[in-house]
């Protein structure tokens, strides 16, 4: 199974700033996944980072706000830019290795004041 | 509209006691459909994947049953413990293509003893 590793595990920021938040993969993988999961609530897509492409974002998500990077096969960043309380969140990376399953970092938990 | 469905109510049962967890969905057709745990501040960790081929698939005291005809797969605990407490979460690929989940909204377990 991989293990992620993401960072920061939590933060608390300023209503116009920005964070990047940072996942780190044992193994090479092809696809990464960038979700959100709001206060409550399940999981929701945000984009698939590949390697050496642009990202792939869900409807509802704009690369100006969420911008990604895909340096290699074991890293990506999700930035959330210029942050408002509504992007108060848990995000979460993952990673899908055999058989369909994801794996999960331990997640980011961002509150915006 | 594609829905997944899972009962927002929290399950209180008590220890010893089987817990069985819902997952309804519409307008997706999945070759396989996945449950996984999600304990506070943590990701998704994943149990069970259970295949349109199967009716049932079992792991220790974890059940899963796949009804394509319903659309609805059932997640069973047996002899459930307080360390079963914690969020449910289903997913499917809504592609079929080995990759990214749509996730339903989870049901909380928790398990008195």
């Amino acid at each position: 199974s991989a293990v992620i590793s993401q960072k920061p595990s939590r933060d608390i920021c300023q209503r116009g700033t920005s964070l990047t938040i940072q996942c780190q993969v044992d193994s090479q993988v092809t696809m990464m996944f960038w979700y959100r999961q709001q206060p409550g609530q399940s999981l929701t897509l945000i984009a698939t980072a590949n390697q050496g492409s642009e990202a792939t974002y869900e409807s509802g998500f704009v690369i100006d706000k969420f911008p990604i990077s895909r340096p290699n096969l074991t890293f990506s960043t999700l930035t959330v830019s210029n942050m408002s309380p509504e992007d108060s969140s848990i995000y979460l990376c993952s990673v899908v290795q055999t058989n369909e399953k994801l794996f999960f970092g331990s997640g980011t938990q961002l509150s915006v004041l | 509209s594609q829905k997944i469905e899972q009962n927002s109510e929290a399950l209180n049962i008590q220890e010893g006691k089987t817990a069985t967890l819902t997952c309804n969905y519409t307008n997706y057709s999945p070759a396989y459909l996945q449950w996984y745990r999600q304990d506070p501040g943590r990701g998704p960790v994943f149990l069970l994947l259970i295949r349109e081929n199967e009716k049932e698939k079992r792991k220790e005291r974890l059940k899963v049953t796949f009804d394509t005809t319903l659309k609805q797969s059932l997640f069973h605990i047996t002899a459930s413990q307080p360390a079963d407490s914690a969020t449910y979460l289903c997913a499917l690929d809504p592609n079929n293509a080995g990759n990214m989940l749509t996730f339903g909204g989870g049901t909380r377990l928790m398990v008195k003893p």
